[in-house]
């Protein structure tokens, strides 16, 4: 089946702004997730989206999501060090219970 | 209590042991879910318990073995494995089966086969 795809890696500077994108597979999946991985450690969930909105915004957080191209993005705003993480996006397609993961992107934050 | 937890932390184990994992959590969810992740790798589905009943099982090989001995604890059993089984191991659960509510995931367990 086709790939939840997210571009590899992002290195960027302390203080600005990261944006990470995803394209999703299923235009029926109803929440659009986005996960942070930290070396060695499980999955925290950041946010999510349903999926009849365009934007949600939840402190340095915004989540753009365009349906229509299946595309979802995370900007990071202020980014710190302490960001530097995989990221993942992730959906439920359909009307299964299977949570499907995006490919990660390396977040490099840099001092 | 808002936690996945999960032991071992890290197991090694020869393949011809026959090993446990082990999953808990006290959250009042009723779906619990067993992913494999390699290394720079998303996060594989495995196996979904669903109100304590397998419900999905991803063609995973018999050497893996779930079980959900009720509704707070999840084991995964381990018998003859190979050394490309050898990975981080991830348990989640759910308030319900679906996509509404979001996962929540314990800190994994790192499995090398040797």
């Amino acid at each position: 089946g086709e790939d939840v795809e997210q571009s590899l890696f992002l290195s960027v500077r302390e203080g600005d702004s990261s944006v990470i994108n995803c394209t999703y597979t299923d235009s029926s999946s109803t929440y659009l997730y986005w996960y942070k991985q930290e070396p060695g450690a499980g999955l925290q969930l950041l946010t999510y989206i349903f999926s009849n909105m365009d934007m949600k915004q939840d402190q340095r957080l915004t989540v753009l999501l365009n349906k229509k191209d299946k595309h979802l993005s995370l900007r990071i705003a202020d980014t710190q060090t302490g960001d530097s993480a995989i990221y993942f996006c992730a959906e439920v397609p359909g009307a299964t219970n299977k949570l499907i993961f995006g490919t990660g992107t390396l977040l490099a934050v840099q001092p | 209590d808002t936690e996945v937890t999960q032991t071992p932390k890290h197991l090694v184990m020869g393949m011809t042991n026959k090993k446990s994992l082990k999953c808990e959590q006290h959250m009042g969810h009723r779906a619990m879910y067993w992913y494999k992740q390699k290394a720079k790798k998303p996060p594989e589905l495995m196996f979904v318990y669903s109100y304590e009943k397998l419900s999905i099982n991803e063609s995973v090989p018999s050497r893996f073995s779930p079980e959900c001995p009720n509704s707070s604890l999840l084991n995964l059993h381990l018998h003859a494995l190979q050394p490309e089984d050898s990975a981080l191991y991830l348990c989640a659960s759910s308030q319900a089966p679906g996509a509404n509510y979001g996962y929540t995931f314990g800190s994994g367990t790192r499995l090398t086969v040797v």
